[in-house]
């Protein structure tokens, strides 16, 4: 009973490089988020999925950019990592009410 | 965007102490959510809320829905060292209630 697994679980990355984020969720879950925790900011929204083959932004959507091709995979892209980027990232499903985290990835750019 | 503001940002208490937190919007919520965050995990609902003035319980946690809609309380009874943790009020801030907003969080910690 996986529920939301979260790849890469830590990654340093060097300013101007590429990566992706790949989010995993096996309650068949509609709705997906992708979070980012800095400390004092709490959890703030990037971009979030209403199901299959549609995203929509969140409040910090710049520098992101996602993709929900099937239902289970909510994938999280940085073209080109700045330091400002450094951050916790959490995804999320949810059914109803509840949202269900993975255990986060702490990313670090240099 | 949708703002959460959550106070106090951190508190520092004893053993057995009890917590008072809450948490404002600036805008109406029609459902209150909170959550823990336990260190190095992912926040876990403690407790939901769907009704103005709404009072419930989860063991010795207490939530409130307030009355005019733009805030929530959280109360923690005779707190534990498994209290320890990042508090996060949230709920669906948009029409259609698929954008699911966070607070800032109060950080909770226990003195021995």
């Amino acid at each position: 009973n996986a529920g939301v697994t979260q790849t890469p679980k830590f990654r340093v990355l060097k300013t101007g490089q590429s990566m992706t984020l790949l989010c995993a969720q096996d309650m068949n879950h509609e709705y997906m988020y992708w979070y980012r925790q800095d400390p004092g900011m709490g959890l703030r929204l990037i971009h979030y999925s209403v199901g299959e083959g549609t995203t929509a932004k969140g409040e910090v959507p710049d520098g992101y950019n996602v993709s929900r091709l099937k239902k289970q995979n909510f994938l999280l892209g940085l073209e080109s990592a700045a330091p400002s980027q450094t951050s916790v990232y959490f995804c999320a499903s949810r059914r109803e009410s509840e949202a269900f985290f993975g255990q986060g990835t702490r990313l670090t750019v240099v | 965007g949708q703002q959460l503001n959550q106070s106090p940002q951190s508190m520092f208490i004893q053993e057995g102490e009890d917590v008072s937190m809450n948490c404002t919007s600036s805008s109406i919520f029609n459902t209150w959510l909170w959550y823990k965050q336990d260190p190095g995990e992912g926040p876990v609902l403690l407790i939901a809320l769907y009704k103005a003035g709404e009072l419930t319980s989860n063991g010795r946690l207490t939530a409130q829905f307030g009355i005019t809609r733009k805030d929530s309380f959280l109360n923690i009874s005779a707190s534990i060292p498994s209290d320890v943790g990042i508090y996060f009020c949230a709920g669906p801030s948009n029409f259609g209630n698929e954008k699911l907003t966070f607070g800032t969080g109060t950080r909770l910690t226990i003195i021995p």
